[in-house]
């Protein structure tokens, strides 16, 4: 199946920084990535979608300024935490969508924590 | 998009086979039956999916009820490795994603424990 890679795999960083993570489609062009966050025990929920040459769109209660995203190629879509706070540490994952197969695939997942 | 439901947890024993139920009794015409599954901090890894008709691959099977409001998902000989929450979602099959029409909503999945 079509990859799709995260990096970093874990971070660690103190309350106030900020944190970018990438997300790439190894094998196959992305023009959307989307964008999930899961807590401890509970299920993925969709924070916003990146869109390739576009602004990304965000899902209710998701602070666009806060969140911010980059989709600078169709290949690579980056997430950055700005001013990370406690409340922000979480299991960041995206995916992408392969087209034509109505599947997608999701890359390994980037756990963050904010001291 | 059409709701699922599964238990929360099951149990198999290592070697037999595993059997997932997923309600769908809302699902409209055009919606696809996707399964995923979690292993433990990692991504989700897509298994399979389909619309009307019995779907297997290299890693299980799919049946489909005819009238399509439930499903199952069978891995035939269940390993230790396939210890996971495995999630039911029902999606239109979009080819094109503009927007967010194509993400995937999870619900709370079933959590298969293979035991040895």
């Amino acid at each position: 199946g079509a990859v799709v890679s995260q990096h970093p795999s874990w971070v660690i960083c103190k309350s106030g920084t900020s944190v970018k993570i990438e997300c790439r489609s190894l094998d196959f062009q992305a023009t959307t990535m989307f964008w999930y966050r899961q807590f401890p025990k509970q299920s993925l929920m969709l924070m916003a979608t990146s869109n390739e040459g576009s602004k990304a769109t965000y899902e209710q209660g998701v602070e666009k300024d806060k969140f911010l995203i980059n989709h600078a190629s169709l290949t690579l879509s980056t997430l950055t935490v700005t001013s990370a706070h406690p409340e922000d540490s979480s299991f960041y994952i995206c995916s992408a969508p392969l087209q034509g197969s109505k599947t997608q695939y999701f890359g390994p997942g980037t756990r963050l924590l904010v001291l | 998009d059409a709701k699922t439901t599964q238990p929360p947890s099951m149990d198999c024993a290592e070697g037999r086979a595993a059997n997932l139920p997923c309600n769908h009794s809302t699902i409209s015409g055009n919606e696809y039956v996707y399964w995923y599954r979690q292993i433990h901090s990692q991504g989700p890894q897509y298994i399979i999916h389909g619309l009307k008709n019995n779907e297997t691959n290299e890693m299980a099977s799919l049946i489909i009820t005819e009238d399509r409001k439930s499903s199952t998902l069978i891995l035939p000989h269940a390993t230790l490795r396939d210890t996971a929450v495995y999630y039911c979602i029902v999606r239109a099959g979009i080819v094109n994603y503009g927007g967010s029409q194509g993400n995937l909503i999870f619900g709370k999945g079933t959590k298969l424990s293979v035991k040895p």
